[in-house]
């Protein structure tokens, strides 16, 4: 089945040491997203990319970087992770389109822990 | 602000009563408007589509622009109901917003 897989689904770090999370698609989607949600919160995109074009929002903070090697692969990078940097994190991808007004397809989320 | 409110963290009914999972957004432009919905130790995955017009499991939303409103509804719920509902709003770009999400349970 084509999918949008994450790995890992459960993660731990160490307050302040790097991390990577990684989302691929086999569905050939232009557009992959990152989300972050809290506990009992709304997922916050924190950037997208449009084949190679990266998109930050403006409130995603600056210890969040991502990498899109290839259409299949992106990877959500934290570089020195804060405690209040725990919480799930989507990818999701969605497919061709002048906006973003396709349906978007999710991986299962890897769930971040900080110790 | 754009912005997607989802006034009830959890509905609870009965198999067989109607639902109503209610979204009001807050955009001055055309909304396009999803449904989303999270089955137990599922991945999030879109229910509908505004402008599909469609529906889904029995589901359907209508987009009331009048009142900012694109409430999910269903005349019978069913036990394989139970998940967690996000209303989603896209504004044109490639950002969407989600609420806060609604829990429903549906009891036997």
């Amino acid at each position: 089945d084509a999918m949008v897989i994450q790995n890992p689904r459960y993660q731990v770090t160490q307050f302040g040491k790097p991390v990577t999370l990684s989302c691929s698609q086999t569905l050939n989607h232009n557009v992959m997203y990152w989300y972050q949600q809290k506990s009992s919160q709304a997922p916050k995109l924190l950037f997208h990319y449009y084949d190679k074009d990266f998109n930050n929002e403006a409130d995603t903070p600056d210890n969040f970087q991502s990498r899109r090697p290839n259409t299949s692969f992106c990877f959500l990078d934290i570089r020195s992770p804060g405690l209040g940097d725990a919480a799930m994190y989507l990818c999701a991808t969605s497919g061709r389109g002048e906006g973003g007004d396709q349906p978007q397809h999710f991986g299962d989320g890897t769930r971040l822990s900080i110790l | 602000a754009q912005r997607v409110t989802q006034p009830e963290k959890l509905l609870s009914v009965f198999k067989g009563a109607p639902v109503e999972l209610k979204c009001n957004y807050s955009y001055s432009g055309s909304p396009e408007l999803f449904w989303y919905v999270q089955y137990s130790r599922q991945r999030l995955q879109l229910l509908l589509r505004h402008i599909s017009r469609e529906s889904i499991k029995g589901f359907t939303a209508d987009l009331n622009k009048g009142e900012t409103s694109f409430h999910l509804k269903k005349p019978f719920a069913q036990e394989e109901d139970s998940a967690m509902y996000y209303c989603a709003l896209n504004t044109g770009g490639f950002k969407t917003i989600f609420g806060a999400g609604t829990r429903l349970f549906v009891k036997a």
